[in-house]
């Protein structure tokens, strides 16, 4: 039963275009959510969070909205570069839980 | 800054041998995790420390895995004795106290033939 799904394996853009990855959750007492990106052979890497009582969180070209009445979440990257090339993981926190449940995982690929 | 270290980053070793993967969390941090990714399921929560005490570890597959955090700045997981199944990416992270942003070592790849 994933609580956190990210339905799009693999998105492949032109540089300088935009980036849109996509996350659902199924659990309404979410509330806060994260988005890291990992690179081959690295450790996954915090890029940008957002609270569930706010609706967007902006930093540098990386942008998450939330949609909480659709249980939707997307990560926007504007623009695009070759190095966002990675698997970029969505993650969902319960609470006061220290508990975070990931996606499995997008890949991107952004071609020069 | 240094980051979370894990060591060994890659191990390879047979059916029934013990494997002891180790971690050293960012200092100050004091909640430390144990993740497993597979292909089939992802990234998966093993086990918890918070303050070198284990709060939960509900997600240990089995017996013959057991973590240890002697200190703040050390934790080790080990599995004895190792399966081919037991073959994934084993990640450490921390976090400093309460905050949900968890900060991951590079992983050790192991690998059971």
């Amino acid at each position: 039963d994933q609580q956190v799904k990210q339905n799009s394996p693999s998105l492949s853009v032109q540089e300088g275009r935009i980036s849109i990855l996509n996350c659902d959750y199924t659990n309404s007492m979410f509330d806060y959510f994260l988005w890291y990106k990992k690179y081959p052979a690295e450790g996954p890497t915090f890029l940008i969070s957002i609270s569930s009582i706010k609706d967007k969180n902006e930093d540098g070209r990386f942008t998450v909205f939330l949609n909480k009445s659709a249980k939707h979440l997307s990560l926007h990257i504007v623009p695009s570069q070759p190095g966002d090339s990675a698997v970029y993981f969505c993650a969902a926190r319960e609470g006061s839980n220290y508990k975070l449940t990931f996606g499995k995982g997008t890949l991107l690929t952004v071609n020069p | 800054d240094a980051g979370v270290i894990q060591s060994p980053r890659h191990e390879v070793t047979e059916m029934g041998q013990e494997v002891t993967l180790r971690c050293k969390p960012i200092s100050g941090h004091n909640s430390l995790f144990w993740y497993r990714q597979t292909m089939m399921r992802g990234l998966e929560l093993l086990i918890y420390f918070n303050n070198n005490v284990p709060i939960d570890d509900s997600g240990m597959p089995e017996d013959r895995f057991s973590a240890k955090m002697p200190n703040a700045s050390f934790s080790t997981l080990k599995i004895q004795p190792s399966e081919p199944r037991d073959s994934a990416v084993y990640f450490c992270a921390s976090s400093p106290s309460v905050a949900p942003e968890q900060y991951f070592g590079p992983g050790t790849r192991l690998t059971v033939t």
